[in-house]
Parts: C-alpha cells; sequence; structure tokens
C-alpha cells in the first residue's frame, strides 16, 4: 500500500460547482497534514495546513479523521484559476520533517 | 521573487560528467530539502537538513551526494548519473517545526543523456 494515496482524477467541473478531495494515509503515526497546489511546470505551494478540529480559508476546508486515516479537501464556488494539481501531503516523522506527497489530482475549472 | 532560489534552472550533463545544483533561501528558514519529480510520479523526498545537519536521508543512491555549508544554501552534488536520473530537483525551506510550511525553490529541470 502507497504511503499517501488520492482521488486520480483529473476532475472536470463547471465554474461555481462545489468539487470535493479525498487522501488517505498508512502511518498511523503521522503528525501534520497539508494540502499544496502545483500549477502545470511551477513548484508547489501551501494551499492549507490541515488541523484535527478541521479549518476554513474562504472557499476551501479541511477535514482531518485520525481514525480512519483519511484526509479532504472541500473547495466551494470553483473559480477557473483554482485549476491545478492538489497535493496531499502528510509528515511522517515524529520528530522533524520526513515529508510523504500524494501523486496529486489534478482539477480543471471550466467556463 | 527571491524566497527560494536554484541554479542552474536546466541542466543537460553526460553520464560521466560532475555537476552541483545549488539552493540558496532568503527567508531565515532553519531546515532545507532536496526533492525529486519524476513524470507521472509523486514527489520524492531525498534529504532533509536541519541546522546544517543531514536528518533524513531517504535511501537515495550515493551519486547523489548533498552538502549544507550553512542555513541558507545547500547543494546537491552529482556523479555518474543514470538516464532514469532526468527528472525536476526541487528544493525547499521552511522553519523547522514538523508543522511548518515548507517553501519551495523554482526547481532545476535535469537530463542525462
Amino acid at each position: 500500500r502507497k504511503e499517501v494515496e488520492q482521488d486520480p482524477g483529473p476532475f472536470n467541473v463547471p465554474e461555481g460547482a462545489t468539487v470535493a478531495f479525498n487522501c488517505t494515509y498508512s502511518n498511523s503515526a503521522s503528525q501534520s497534514f497539508f494540502w499544496y497546489r502545483q500549477d502545470c511546470r511551477k513548484e508547489p505551494k501551501l494551499l492549507m495546513s490541515v488541523y484535527s478540529s478541521g479549518n476554513e480559508d474562504g472557499r476551501f476546508t479541511a477535514q482531518l479523521n485520525r481514525a480512519s486515516q483519511y484526509i479532504s479537501l472541500l473547495i466551494r464556488d470553483s473559480k477557473l484559476s483554482d485549476s491545478a494539481t492538489y497535493l496531499c501531503v502528510v509528515n511522517i516523522a515524529n520528530y522533524g520533517q520526513n515529508f510523504v506527497f500524494g501523486p496529486g489530482t489534478r482539477l480543471s475549472v471550466l467556463p | 521573487e527571491t524566497g527560494v532560489t536554484q541554479t542552474p534552472r536546466h541542466l543537460v550533463m553526460g553520464m560521466t560528467n560532475k555537476k552541483s545544483l545549488k539552493c540558496e533561501q532568503h527567508l531565515g528558514h532553519n531546515a532545507m530539502y532536496w526533492y525529486k519529480q519524476s513524470a507521472k510520479k509523486p514527489l520524492e523526498l531525498m534529504f532533509v537538513y536541519n541546522f546544517k545537519e543531514q536528518t533524513e536521508n531517504n535511501s537515495v543512491p550515493s551519486r547523489f551526494s548533498p552538502e549544507c555549508p550553512n542555513s541558507s544554501h545547500l547543494f546537491l552534488h552529482l556523479h555518474t548519473l543514470q538516464p532514469e536520473d532526468s527528472a525536476l530537483y526541487l528544493c525547499a525551506s521552511s522553519q523547522g517545526r514538523r508543522g511548518d510550511e515548507q517553501f519551495f525553490g523554482p526547481g532545476t529541470r535535469l537530463t542525462v543523456l
């Protein structure tokens, strides 16, 4: 089993749609979780960290379920500029940093 | 954008060459990272340095040799590479705590002939 798995995608949605991405991780000792976005031929950039209580940043909501080892990202009212690859990232280190990236889910928001 | 810079941006080398990739961060961070991004594969963490000390080496072949002379600079020395090493090599930095955001450089596109 891969350490971090994501919906294979791609997701093609119309502007204004709500879209949800799922991610599962295998290491139960993982302590920190993130969603990054990567535009074509660009470097990854942090979208949001994921906290145990869930967190929201504008149109984006992230949820963490430690019992199921599952992370989700919800995007409401999709914009054309949301088109990108969304990367689920897990820090599997007990101390320090050892980040494992998922394969990414590609989103295309269509006019 | 000057947060994390990488040079060169593109590199073509033969299998017998020796070359180095350079990364510099201007963010005052304490941790630096090398990643490899191959086509159709997830980003792979190669090395982690905290306060100039290597803290992670994810089973990277010895033909890749990192060097971190100070908290702002990170090098990746390359020798006798294979064509399958062709990829985008990304450098990143962070404050150094477990939950910190990483800031990535633009990457070096490496082609091994």
